[in-house]
């Protein structure tokens, strides 16, 4: 089946580190995607793993993939206001065919000052 | 570099009316997919199109349909409407290449809302 769930919210203090967890059902998912949207905008690409991948890091962007749970985070390094924003985890199991995307219901981070 | 750009930004139809919603793909992409999002959800797939002909296709009833044009652009038009179809509708544009992943990218999004 096709499911992609995610915690709804998640507040945290400017300078310290966000961790967003989504879990994932489908076990032939080839691809995880991490996007981003702002209010009133559409998603932006953060970054991405191959299900045969561990770990991703990106500037202050890690993604831990574990596979044997189907857990996915996305760990972001000292976090901004900026970085205010809804987060989506999306699993695609065509990979290089249609490419169709799953999405999670997003989790909303918010940044204190 | 043009990313993806939809059009328009807004639109506001009643009951039983018809819409049209364009997109143009970012620069180099060849296959357009379009997304729903209500209120507080993650967006849905509808259908993706490549080489001008519908690809795959989510869980949508055929009151949505689409096309594509030989520059790669795309629109979306959905028949009947009815108030459950009031959401941001969003476009996604990716290179369709057999061996590597490429990722969608998307555009800002049309909000309709239905009256």
């Amino acid at each position: 089946g096709e499911d992609v769930e995610q915690s709804l919210f998640l507040s945290v203090r400017e300078g310290d580190s966000s961790v967003i967890n989504c879990t994932y059902t489908d076990s032939s998912s080839t691809y995880l995607y991490w996007y981003k949207q702002e209010p009133g905008a559409g998603l932006q690409l953060l970054t991405y793993i191959f299900s045969n991948m561990d770990m991703k890091q990106d500037q202050r962007l890690t993604v831990l993939l574990n596979k044997k749970d189907k857990h996915l985070s996305l760990r972001i390094a000292d976090t901004q206001t900026g970085d205010s924003a809804i987060y989506f985890c999306a699993e695609s199991m065509d990979g290089g065919a249609t490419n169709k995307l799953i999405f999670g219901t997003g989790t909303l981070l918010a940044v204190q000052p | 570099d043009a990313g993806v750009t939809q059009s328009p930004t807004h639109l506001i139809k009643t009951r039983g009316q018809q819409v049209t919603l364009r997109c143009s793909p970012k620069s180099g992409h060849d296959t357009v997919s379009w997304y729903q999002q209500a209120l507080g959800q993650g967006p849905q797939f509808i259908f993706q199109y490549y080489e001008e002909e519908e690809r795959q296709r989510g869980n949508f009833p055929d009151r949505f349909s689409g096309h594509q044009f030989p520059n790669y652009s795309s629109e979306l038009n959905v028949n009947a409407l009815l108030l459950g179809d009031s959401a941001l509708y969003l476009c996604a544009s990716s290179l369709a290449k057999s061996n590597s992943n490429q990722p969608q990218h998307f555009g800002d999004g049309t909000r309709l809302s239905i009256l």
